[in-house]
């Protein structure tokens, strides 16, 4: 069975602190790991990564994955209060629907 | 820019009603799905669809049914509502390939 594991499953940061979420995978067709931000409602894209070793970046955002041990880590730099969310990784299995981790809770405080 | 529209935000309906809830995308995409998100638990798959009039079962379709008569919409049916399908639902919308785009939810309680 496919499966998607994150860790931290929560995490209190203060704001200026740098945060790594963690995500691994188990899949018997892996086509692409996904990143997702969550706040209040619907969670909306951060990132897509296809390819080991590739480095996404958006402004104090990134992440990286390795396929070879199945695992991505989302980087977040000089943390802000409206960095607070809940983050979820997918993996897109080529059966034309994603599986979804657990989530990461982060909160941020001031 | 994409936009995935759910039918409620909110939805209060009694144990053993039909619950109908609707999902529209306007990009054309082949993907539809719908998943509830219940704390703890993360996003769980209902059903998904990959064109008109096809349908899959996800991980957790027990209760549940959908429907796809066109392509820009999928409906997700809760034969008889119970208290346990108390939950966040969100539908999602895809191409082939690319990343998900999500509505922004629906959250029914059954009472």
């Amino acid at each position: 069975e496919d499966k998607v594991v994150q860790s931290p499953l929560s995490l209190v940061v203060h704001e200026g602190d740098t945060v790594t979420l963690n995500c691994s995978y188990e899949v018997t067709n892996f086509r692409s790991l996904l990143w997702y931000k969550q706040e209040k409602k619907a969670p909306t894209f951060l990132f897509m990564l296809t390819s080991s070793g590739i480095e996404k970046k958006s402004g104090r955002l990134s992440s990286i994955l390795d396929k070879k041990e199945l695992f991505s880590i989302l980087n977040i730099t000089a943390t802000q209060t409206g960095d607070s969310a809940v983050y979820l990784c997918a993996v897109d299995n080529y059966g034309q629907n994603f599986v979804f981790g657990p989530g990461t809770r982060l909160s941020v405080l001031p | 820019d994409v936009k995935v529209t759910q039918s409620s935000r909110y939805l209060v309906k009694r144990t053993g009603e039909k619950v109908f809830l609707e999902c529209v995308q306007d990009m054309d995409h082949e993907n539809m799905f719908w998943y509830r998100q219940d704390p703890g638990l993360g996003l769980r798959l209902i059903y998904f669809s990959y064109d008109v009039k096809m349908k899959e079962k996800g991980d957790i379709p027990e209760g549940y049914s959908v429907s796809r008569e066109k392509k820009e919409r999928f409906s997700l049916i809760l034969e008889s509502a119970s208290t346990n399908q108390t939950s966040m639902y969100l539908c999602a919308s895809s191409s082939q390939g690319a990343e998900a785009f999500f509505g922004q939810g629906t959250r029914l309680t059954v009472v």
